[in-house]
């Protein structure tokens, strides 16, 4: 039973161009949700988050959208770079702090140059 | 500052053996988290601890265990290794109170 969905396993994005990253959750107890980016032979990477009592986060070129009612977030990447491509991954976890994190299983992310 | 670090970085075991894991927090973390992450998956959870105390368990057999040192450094055991326990174990560290966990390189395991 996949509590966070990513239903694209892979997406391709011209350079300079908008990504968007899709995320579903079933889990309504979920109140953090997290991205996270990975190279391979890496781990993973904390890229940005946002708190259930927000819809929206914003950091430089990266941004993440919350609609809790359709239990959907998004991460926005504007203008893409080659050195994004990399695979994307969804987290959520419930209150308090320190929960476990609940991933999904990623979309791997192309930029073409 | 360094990072969470873990090793070995790369591992071979045979089917039956016996594997230990280790990993060092980022500074001034005190939790420590194991994740297993098989290809084409997220990561899944498979213990936290905090204060050398286990505070969360996922869905994992008993052959797998785990310790957390009073330096805060962790070990991750797994006992009669199955070709199913490939996999990229990786090791996260957080602060107290806060969601967001930092991971390091990760454990490539190979069972043969």
């Amino acid at each position: 039973d996949q509590q966070v969905k990513q239903n694209s396993p892979s997406l391709s994005v011209q350079e300079g161009r908008i990504s968007i990253l899709n995320c579903d959750y079933t889990n309504s107890m979920f109140d953090y949700f997290l991205w996270y980016k990975k190279y391979p032979a890496e781990g993973p990477t904390f890229l940005i988050s946002i708190s259930s009592i927000k819809d929206k986060n914003e950091d430089g070129r990266f941004t993440v959208f919350l609609n809790k009612s359709a239990k959907h977030l998004s991460l926005h990447i504007v203008p893409s770079q080659p050195g994004d491509s990399a695979v994307y991954f969804c987290a959520a976890s419930a209150l308090p702090g320190n929960t476990p994190l609940v991933f999904g299983k990623g979309t791997r992310l192309s930029v073409i140059a | 500052d360094a990072g969470v670090t873990q090793s070995p970085t790369h591992l071979i075991k045979t089917r039956g053996q016996h594997v230990t894991l280790r990993c060092s927090p980022i500074s001034g973390h005190k939790s420590v988290s194991w994740y297993q992450q098989v290809l084409g998956q997220g990561p899944q959870f498979i213990f936290q601890y905090y204060e050398k105390e286990e505070r969360g368990r996922g869905n994992f057999p008993d052959r797998f265990s785990a310790r957390q040192f009073p330096n805060y450094s962790s070990e991750l055991n797994v006992n009669a290794l199955l070709l199913g326990d490939s996999a990229l174990y990786l090791c996260a560290s957080s602060l107290q109170g806060s969601h967001e966990q930092y991971f390091g390189p990760g454990t490539r395991l190979t069972v043969t």
